[in-house]
């Protein structure tokens, strides 16, 4: 597509359900990212993908955050059993060939709001 | 570890004036460091980046940032503001030292509010 796209734009859910959160990226690119914007916070680095493996899942703030990539493509964020306080946008990015130099093209998130 | 500060949660600058959002970082090797500007409701969009060379490098929207070594800083400038650049701005620095990954480490972002 000509941008990167995230589904749902807006999510409600109660506190202990799980989420997923999906993310498009640029035809080509083979580099995906997951942040999280959290209000007064700035933006939390959360997992980076090269192609379907993910060198960098530092951020992954606890077991209950999961990402998968597929097909060197699609990528969906799996939130279990979501808390309160992981109420926030989640942001995903993409870049080409692991963005070496270049510049991340961000999607306009998935406001997660618990509930 | 990589770090970006941005010490000013808001900027306020009247049109036609000069601004200057602030930005240091702390990086392991050569930075390679990048602005971003997030309009309301919107996505982030890359405004500039440096690399290398040039310590001043212009991007878009007529900004222009100045890369200073020795103070560790990367500011956002641009000589006369207009209302529309009203937005919040973020600094984000990536190393260029071989055990680094690629993921850009974003400071808490600096609110600019340009009024008429």
């Amino acid at each position: 597509g000509a941008g990167v796209s995230q589904s749902p734009s807006n999510k409600v859910t109660e506190k202990g359900k799980d989420v997923e959160l999906r993310c498009d990226p640029i035809s080509g690119h083979t580099a995906l990212y997951w942040y999280r914007q959290s209000l007064g916070q700035g933006l939390e680095f959360l997992i980076y993908f090269q192609g379907n493996s993910a060198p960098d899942k530092s951020g992954l703030p606890s077991d209950r955050f999961s990402a998968e990539r597929t097909g060197g493509s699609v990528s969906t964020l799996t939130i279990q059993r979501t808390q309160q306080e992981d109420s926030a946008v989640y942001l995903c990015a993409s870049s080409f060939q692991g963005m070496n130099t270049g510049e991340l093209f961000f999607g306009e998130g998935s406001r997660l709001t618990v509930l | 570890a990589q770090s970006v500060a941005q010490p000013e949660d808001q900027v306020n600058v009247a049109e036609g004036n000069p601004l200057t959002v602030k930005c240091t970082y702390s990086v392991s090797g050569n930075p390679y460091l990048f602005w971003y500007v997030q309009y309301p409701n919107r996505g982030l969009q890359f405004l500039l980046k440096y690399i290398t060379g040039d310590n001043l490098v212009k991007g878009s929207y007529g900004f222009e940032a100045e890369f200073n070594k020795s103070q560790t800083s990367f500011h956002l400038k641009k000589p006369s503001a207009l209302v529309s650049d009203s937005a919040l701005y973020f600094c984000a620095v990536r190393s260029n030292y071989g055990g680094a990954t690629n993921k850009l480490i974003f400071g808490t972002g600096t609110l600019l509010a340009v009024q008429p």
